[in-house]
This record gives C-alpha cells, structure tokens and sequence, in this order.
C-alpha cells in the first residue's frame, strides 16, 4: 500500500498567518491526491483536487501544490473559520490512502 | 442540490451483521462510482469499500475483505454495504461519497460493535 506521511500533526497557528501543510507519497501517485477538510462533527469536505485544483466554493486563500512526491496545502491569511484538522488522500492506486491528518488551532 | 444520506447504523454484538444504506439524490446516481469511508471515533480517515457505476467491479480493503459487500441499487439511487462477522475494530463513523471525485459526502452513520 501506499504511505501517506502528513505533517505536522499540530498547527498552532495565528489568525492572519500563512501555513502550509504536507504529505509525502511513498511511491509514485501523480497528481492523484486531493486534500481534505473536516470539522468537529462534520463530513469531509473537499478543498483541493489533483494535487493544484481548487474544489467548487473554496476560498482562494487555499492552494496545492506539488515537488516530486511532497504536496502541499497551503491557506493565506488563516481565518477562523479554517480552524479544523486536513487530510490528505492519494487515489492513484488501491487502496485509496489517507494521511494522518494535520490539526490546525488557534495559537 | 446533491445529497447522500445514510442510514442503518447502531449498536450490534460482535460476529453480527449490519447493513448500512445511503440514498442518492440530485444527481445521475448511475454514471457514478461510489465509495464507503470510514472513521473510527478520535482517529483520521479510512477508505473501506469502492463500487463501480454499473457494479460490475468492486475493491475492499484488506481487513473487511470477506466480511464486507459494497452493492448498489441504481434503480433506486441506492448505496449498500453489507458488513457480516463484525468486530471491535469496525466501530466507526462510515461516510458514503462519489468515488471518482469525493465532492460529496453523507452526514455519516454510527456503528458500534459491542457486547
């Protein structure tokens, strides 16, 4: 199976900070990784496709991007309502495989 | 507006069945491969089960492989997954989404194997 290492596992970060956020493939995935967003008592909610594909109604501030086999996920100017833990999935091959997620909280 | 809503959880003994439900609507539940995620309570994400548009293919993970069925009612834009000899592990939130996109998911359902 495929690995996804995702770090950090905590965030703390301040409203109005940049961060970025990681998941390194153990083989070869492409561009088949997509990053996710859950809330407390939420659904997962899909915030980026194909590693650099923003979803329908995400903000701007929200990009991927990709190096060899690290992608990233980075928000701009953090707000509130970002607050949340992120994960990614790479879909590339069975099975799908997430990352351990990366809890994003106020510092 | 799309929308997965599933259905059929609980509480059931270990070595017990359950079968989970998720109606599909808004959408052209036949040309879609859908998929059952699950997440066991405090811990991250975890794929469990994916079916083809048509059904005709169907992949599992290796710990419900088995156990498990993904099945499909395209008629009645319906999702299944049959899960028999249930254990501890299984306890989880499992979430119903599009296969090939993940832009869509149910609210979840709880299922607890306990005695």
């Amino acid at each position: 199976d495929i690995q996804m290492t995702q770090s950090p596992s905590s965030l703390p970060a301040s409203l109005g900070d940049r961060v970025t956020i990681t998941c390194r493939a153990s083989q070869d995935i492409g561009n088949y990784l997509r990053w996710f967003q859950q809330k407390p008592g939420k659904s997962p909610r899909l915030m980026i496709y194909g590693a650099t594909n923003l979803a329908a109604g995400v903000p701007s501030r929200f990009s991927g991007s990709r190096s060899g086999s690290d992608y990233s996920l980075t928000i701009n100017s953090l707000e509130s309502e970002d607050m949340a833990i992120y994960y990614c999935l790479q879909h590339n091959e069975y099975p799908p495989t997430f990352g351990s997620g990366t809890k994003l909280e106020i510092k | 507006e799309v929308q997965l809503v599933e259905s059929g959880g609980g509480l059931v003994q270990p070595g017990r069945s359950m079968k989970l439900s998720c109606a599909a609507s808004g959408f052209t539940f036949s040309n879609y491969g859908m998929a059952w995620v699950r997440q066991a309570p405090t811990k991250g994400l975890e794929w469990v089960a994916t079916i083809s548009y048509d059904g005709s293919s169907t992949y599992y993970r290796d710990s419900v492989k088995g156990r498990f069925t993904i099945s499909r009612d395209n008629a009645k834009s319906t999702l299944y997954l049959q899960m028999n000899s249930l254990r501890s592990e299984d306890t989880a939130t499992y979430y119903c989404t599009r296969a090939g996109s993940s832009d869509y998911w149910g609210q979840g359902v709880m299922v607890t194997v306990s005695s």
